[in-house]
């Protein structure tokens, strides 16, 4: 059963500071996702990571995966209260599998950023 | 384009009830699947359904059911209210249900049983 966890699940960080969040999941897979979650609202697609090696970049948010090591970081870069929010990883089932549609999430992290 | 919708946003039921929650996905998309998320948790997979037959279930009782129309809007079903299932419930739409696609969600509706 695939399984993926995130840390840290609580961050709480200074506005201008940089941080990673990491996501480590437990079977082959071929796609990642990353969401935020604003409170009470639904989920917000950050970023979808492919292949080994992919890198995307959007603002102060840099998505990156090793699908070796099966593993992802977000990267927040000098980070602005406007980052607060959940932020969740997402695997998808391997291809094959019977449940190859299915997204399998992380427990989230909550970002808060204090001024 | 109108993204995905949902209906009702939010939703208070007493134990033992019945509910149905509505899903309409993106224009184009044929493929629909739901969540559950508890409050402080990750979303939970509950089915997947694509050109109306179900491709995915997750590990819930069957007390849930879901269906997909022949426009590919879909409803997820919950018979026998426990308080337990109050969370908020997420329709993700898709293009299809393998290859190269990415999964919109939602707004969700709330769901609170008591």
């Amino acid at each position: 059963e695939l399984k993926v966890e995130q840390n840290p699940l609580f961050l709480s960080m200074q506005e201008g500071k940089n941080y990673t969040i990491y996501c480590n999941y437990s079977t082959t897979s071929d796609r990642l996702y990353w969401y935020r979650q604003d409170p009470g609202k639904s989920l917000e697609s950050l970023f979808v990571l492919l292949s080994n090696g992919a890198v995307k970049q959007e603002g102060r948010l840099m998505a990156s995966l090793d699908t070796k090591a099966r593993l992802s970081t977000l990267h927040i870069t000098a980070a602005v209260h406007d980052l607060s929010a959940t932020y969740f990883c997402a695997v998808r089932g391997n291809a094959g599998g019977t449940s190859y549609g299915k997204l399998t999430f992380g427990q989230g992290t909550i970002l808060t950023v204090h001024p | 384009d109108a993204g995905v919708t949902q209906s009702p946003t939010h939703l208070i039921k007493t134990r033992g009830q019945h509910v149905t929650l509505r899903c309409s996905p993106i224009s184009g998309h044929k493929s629909v699947s739901w969540y559950q998320q508890v409050l402080g948790q990750g979303p939970q997979f509950i089915f997947q359904y694509y050109e109306k037959e179900e491709r995915g279930r997750g590990n819930f009782p069957d007390r849930f059911s879901a269906r997909q129309f022949p426009n590919y809007s879909s409803e997820l079903n919950v018979n026998a209210l426990l308080l337990g299932d109050s969370a908020l419930y997420l329709c993700a739409s898709s293009f299809r249900d393998r290859g190269l696609t990415e999964a919109f969600f939602g707004q969700g509706t709330r769901l609170t049983v008591v």
